[in-house]
């Protein structure tokens, strides 16, 4: 079966960098998930997005952007990048309505500030 | 809101035997529901086990069962016949059942398996 699948899978940027994640979730789900999980921390939700639509927003800091485009996909862009912002971003996807609203990650992009 | 709190950092369990991880919550929402997520040191969360609140049965696959008690908010994990491959962190994680909400996250507990 199709899983989430993220791009790049390895980043590495210089402070002050910006950063562009990319998320395509499984075919036929209509919410995207991003999560950042820190070193030694669990992971906590930035924002996601249904139907193209913003539905929830976290702890996402302003210098991050993301978006669902037409076909589903989603980016999240990261600007003015801090050491503080290397950490394992995570991409879900999840149909509304799905059994146990469950959410099905990707493998994560993990991003590396210097 | 929702909150998830896992109080044992670090577990540590012999090959083949059992072992329990511990989770309570909080949420203010009648139905909801829980989830077990394994993450090996690949970091890719892998779903190890959920269960819907509404439902009393505990949620049973293979060697890995939990302990569902809606009262006390609690809900730990058992694994039976423990394998090195068990080895890992564990996060319990809940979600209300209202259309797209977001996982909430415990702070994990990490696995050692001894040989």
């Amino acid at each position: 079966a199709a899983g989430v699948i993220q791009s790049p899978r390895h980043l590495i940027k210089e402070k002050r960098e910006t950063a562009t994640l990319k998320c395509y979730p499984i075919p036929r789900h209509d919410t995207v998930y991003w999560y950042q999980q820190g070193p030694g921390q669990d992971p906590q939700f930035l924002i996601s997005f249904y139907e193209k639509m913003q539905s929830d927003k976290g702890s996402i800091p302003d210098r991050f952007s993301a978006q669902q485009f037409s076909d589903y996909h989603s980016e999240l862009n990261m600007s003015s990048l801090e050491l503080g912002d290397s950490a394992l971003y995570f991409c879900a996807s999840s149909k509304i309505g799905g059994s146990y609203n469950e959410q099905f990650f990707g493998p994560g992009t993990r991003l590396t500030v210097l | 809101a929702q909150t998830v709190t896992q109080s044992q950092p670090e577990m540590s369990v012999q090959e083949a035997e059992t072992v329990t991880l511990s989770c309570t919550y909080d949420t203010s929402e009648s139905d909801y529901y829980l989830f077990w997520y394994k993450q090996p040191p690949s970091r890719q969360m892998i779903l190890v086990i959920r269960q819907e609140a509404y439902k009393q049965q505990n949620a049973t696959e293979n060697r890995f069962s939990v302990n569902f008690q809606k009262a006390a908010k609690s809900f730990s994990l058992k694994i039976s016949d423990s394998q090195l491959g068990d080895a890992a962190m564990y996060f319990c994680a809940s979600i209300s059942n209202f259309g797209n909400e977001k996982l909430t996250f415990g702070t994990g507990t990490r696995l050692t398996i001894i040989p």
